[in-house]
């Protein structure tokens, strides 16, 4: 089985500062390692998505996200936030090969001017 | 432009009434998917299909049945909705074509509300 803790419900932080998202999963098995935004109102979509190969994975709107095995994380990262950030970012897990997909409990991000 | 459609985004219903929220995929992708989001609890997997007639229960199952009987269509039914269904719903679907990445497409969400 999967699990998947995100660090911080909630994060605060100002127009064109860095920001970090923390992600830790645990599995017995290989996974697929996700990053899914929401703005209000609407569904998720896809970050950005580790699969395999490097451990520095580049997403849209400027995103990144670095696997960690040894450390079983996933953070996910920006050197400078927009408000247009603002939104919940979930982190999510599947494990190769499987059907099921775990999300953590989502961080909500708040861009201040 | 891949495209999930929920028909529904706000539902009001009170305790007792059947519920049905549908769902479609444009992507003929055979598996789909109907999660349920709470704050601080995450989506949380109700049903999955991943075969038209095909369908397997998530984690949190109880009080909900679904229906896939067209591969671009995944139902949930809630039978007898109560007060404690009240929450954002949200369908998705994934492929299994070459690579599966695993990667979630979703549709924009029904918001339920039951008196």
């Amino acid at each position: 089985a999967q699990s998947v803790t995100q660090l911080d419900s909630q994060v605060p932080v100002f127009e064109e500062a860095p920001v970090e998202l923390r992600c830790n999963y645990s599995s017995s098995v290989s996974v697929y390692l996700f990053w899914y935004v929401q703005y209000p109102n609407q569904g998720l979509q896809l970050l950005l998505k580790y699969l395999s190969g490097s451990t520095l994975v580049k997403g849209i709107n400027g995103f990144e996200a670095e696997f960690n095995k040894s450390q079983t994380s996933f953070h996910l990262r920006k050197p400078s936030v927009h408000i247009s950030d603002t939104a919940e970012y979930f982190c999510a897990v599947t494990s190769t090969g499987g059907f099921k997909t775990i999300f953590g409990a989502g961080t909500r991000l708040f861009v201040k001017a | 432009d891949v495209k999930v459609t929920q028909s529904s985004r706000y539902l009001v219903k009170r305790t007792g009434e059947k519920v049905f929220l549908e769902c479609v995929q444009d992507m003929d992708h055979e598996n789909m998917f109907w999660y349920r989001q709470d704050p601080g609890l995450g989506l949380r997997l109700i049903y999955f299909s991943y075969d038209v007639k095909m369908k397997e229960k998530g984690d949190i199952p109880e009080g909900y049945s679904v229906s896939r009987e067209k591969k671009e269509r995944f139902s949930l039914i809630l039978e007898s909705a109560s007060t404690n269904q009240t929450s954002m719903y949200l369908c998705a679907s994934r492929g299994n074509r070459g690579r599966n990445t695993g990667e979630l497409f979703f549709g924009e969400g029904s918001r339920l509300t039951v008196l």
